[in-house]
């Protein structure tokens, strides 16, 4: 398997535009996970799906953020619009359906935003 | 709080040492995870400690868990520079959490 994979790898964009973040999960794994990471607030979880359903937004930002799993192979994270504030590196994880004992998470390699 | 709090914040070592850091959590565990991160990339899972287990090993990592002691370490022996990276822990908390929060990490720098 190709691992998790994530597009744009860069972006850099003007405030106000509309940006989304791909992510393709490893096939077979139930869980994604969408992770946001910057020098001042570290890596922070923004939201996870399992089985395209979402289970926990309550790290995502505010409004102007929304992510959508339409099916088992595919996820987005769409920021609108996007502000200075948005500038980070945003991760994409995934997980098999394991149980509490397992867990372990599987990294794309991040998509970094730079909104001008 | 659902994370685990890594200490140092930053730890400078040569070539061949051991490097020891630390993991402190609040509330009960099924398992503990470590990962590392080089610099510009995606994090990468180390090892898995469940909250039954007291020591792991995997090449030259060590980890331990004190569930008392809400704690964890992990050892790199004989560290490379090629080991110089942000090291995370992660508990996997009880209570049917499934998912996993990351602290600051520890930035490890390995000099040859």
């Amino acid at each position: 398997d190709a691992g998790v994979i994530q597009s744009p790898r860069h972006e850099v964009t003007e405030m106000g535009q509309e940006v989304t973040l791909r992510c393709k999960p490893i096939s077979g794994h139930d869980y994604l996970f969408w992770y946001r990471q910057t020098m001042m607030r570290g890596l922070e979880l923004l939201i996870y799906f399992n089985n395209n359903v979402p289970i926990d937004d309550s790290g995502m930002p505010e409004d102007r953020f929304s992510a959508k799993m339409p099916n088992a192979s595919f996820s987005t994270l769409k920021i609108q619009p996007s502000e200075p504030r948005d500038s980070a590196v945003y991760f994409c994880a995934s997980r098999e359906r394991g149980g509490l004992n397992t867990g372990e998470l599987f990294f794309g390699e991040g998509s970094r935003l730079t909104v001008l | 709080s659902q994370q685990g709090e890594e200490d140092p914040q930053a730890l400078s070592i040569q070539e061949g040492e051991n490097a020891t850091m630390n993991c402190s959590y609040k509330t009960s565990i099924n398992n503990l995870q470590w990962y590392r991160q080089n610099s510009g990339r995606g994090l990468v899972h180390l090892i898995l400690i469940r909250s039954n287990e007291r020591e792991k090993h995997s090449g030259r990592l060590r980890v331990t868990l004190d569930t008392s002691k809400k704690s964890s370490s992990l050892l790199i022996t004989a560290s490379r520079a090629a080991d110089t990276a942000s090291y995370f822990c992660a508990p996997l908390f009880s209570g049917g959490y499934n998912k996993l929060i990351f602290g600051a990490g520890t930035r490890l720098a390995v000099h040859p």
